[in-house]
């Protein structure tokens, strides 16, 4: 069956530590993006990328990293610079460009502080 | 800048009745409109999307979604509710552009059906 696999379900970060969350996906979609979710304020985009090798800042990339070497690879890394990591994090593929395509989602990392 | 407005954080509903989940926006250009839900602990599931033609939209699970032009507004619908379909609802809007496939995501809608 196709679709978005992410990995760890749970994941605990110590202070001063980097933490990297794995989303992989095998529905050949071209875009990815990756979204932090806290209670009650929806999904904010944080990395966003349209193909490989290339990525953006989306709202809230201040303390995150990506890197798209492969196209069905896109993992996010947490950095220490990151104060408040605690959060769901999800990520998502969609077919490519086109806006009126709907985005597939993972089933998230929850991500928590020791 | 595109918005997107749920004013709603929980509807409650009794199993059986119809549902309404609002969903207003605020675009340049025309809008596309989606409308995701969300398990616990789980991503969110495509549930229907307006690009353009008829207003009323079909989606999976027996929702629908009526378009809005003149009010903005994209509510989720569904004729008899289901305790099943008590999740987090979100609407999210995406506009054609050269920046290639952004949503932006409603707050959330918490559905409460009970029986």
């Amino acid at each position: 069956d196709g679709g978005i696999t992410q990995s760890p379900k749970y994941l605990f970060r110590k202070e001063g530590q980097n933490v990297t969350l794995s989303c992989e996906q095998n529905l050949n979609h071209d875009a990815m993006y990756w979204y932090r979710q806290d209670p009650g304020q929806g999904l904010r985009l944080i990395y966003y990328s349209q193909i490989v090798n290339d990525f953006q800042k989306g709202d809230i990339a201040e303390g995150y990293s990506v890197s798209r070497e492969k196209k069905e690879s896109f993992p996010l890394t947490v950095t220490s610079a990151q104060k408040n990591p605690t959060a769901f994090y999800l990520c998502a593929s969609s077919l490519g460009q086109l806006s009126n395509q709907p985005q597939h989602f993972g089933d998230g990392t929850r991500l928590s502080i020791l | 800048a595109q918005s997107v407005a749920q004013p709603e954080d929980q509807v409650n509903v009794a199993e059986g009745n119809p549902l309404t989940v609002k969903c207003t926006y605020s675009v340049s250009g025309n809008p596309y409109l989606f409308w995701y839900v969300q398990y616990p602990n789980r991503g969110l599931q495509f549930l229907l999307k307006y690009i353009t033609g008829d207003n009323l939209v079909k989606g999976s699970y027996g929702f629908e979604a009526e378009f809005n032009k003149s009010q903005t507004s994209f509510h989720l619908k569904k004729p008899s509710a289901l305790v099943s379909d008590s999740a987090l609802y979100f609407c999210a809007v995406s506009v054609h552009n050269n920046a290639g496939n952004m949503l932006t995501f409603g707050g959330g809608t918490r559905l409460m059906v009970k029986p």
